[in-house]
């Protein structure tokens, strides 16, 4: 069975331009989540998705964020426009129920220049 | 507010040598305790958690005890090994959604041969 597979696994951009990251969940997984980590800081949680509906996100951090998750299958995190602060590595995790274990991706790393 | 507060690293030791990586946290409520691990180019892995005060979660040689008393969730290994060398984030959930977590910052472990 396939894991939780995020892309791309690296991007490089320019200030204000705009990125587009993808997580593809565990397949049944109704269950998704995005995390952050910034310069090796801690991993910090932005949002949560019950299928296609946003049930928490008290994380994120402005309205240069926009997360979506059409279908209840797939889920983007956009940022536009992308700012130097942005740069890290960006997680996202799935699990079958709230209560059950979430697994994780290989994360994708922004490098905002 | 919740959070986890973690050694910082990086820890550098020695093959067979015994490992602590100290967690503690302040937490609201009865929290979910975790042990995450990131080898390599791989994504987060859970390696333990503890669910209640005096729990021993245990994996992989990896041992870490719920002590409400001291609000701690240490990572200890008896001997270490290469194939150790990793970052290892603690964790914690405050209610039955597993997949919300607050982490720790992260230590990264290097095992010398």
């Amino acid at each position: 069975e396939a894991g939780v597979t995020q892309f791309p696994s690296h991007s490089v951009i320019e200030k204000g331009q705009t990125v587009t990251l993808r997580c593809d969940p565990i397949s049944g997984h109704d269950n998704l989540y995005w995390y952050r980590r910034v310069m090796g800081k801690e991993i910090k949680f932005l949002l949560h998705f019950v299928k296609e509906s946003k049930q928490d996100e008290s994380g994120m951090p402005n309205n240069r964020f926009l997360a979506e998750r059409t279908g209840g299958t797939y889920s983007t995190l956009k940022v536009q426009p992308a700012e130097l602060e942005d740069s890290g590595v960006y997680f996202c995790a799935s699990s079958q129920t709230r209560n059950t274990e979430a697994f994780f991706g290989q994360g994708t790393r922004l490098t905002v220049v | 507010g919740d959070s986890v507060t973690q050694m910082e690293g990086p820890v550098t030791l020695s093959e067979e040598a015994f490992l602590t990586i100290n967690c503690t946290y302040t937490a609201t409520g009865y929290p979910s305790l975790f042990w995450y691990v990131q080898y390599p180019g791989e994504g987060l892995q859970l390696l333990l958690k503890a669910t209640k005060a005096d729990d021993k979660g245990s994996n992989k040689g990896f041992e870490a005890t719920y002590r409400k008393e001291t609000t701690s969730f240490h990572l200890e290994k008896g001997s270490v090994q290469v194939s150790d060398s990793a970052v290892y984030f603690c964790a914690l959930s405050l209610s039955s959604n597993t997949g919300k977590l607050i982490f720790g910052q992260g230590t990264t472990l290097q095992v010398k041969p």
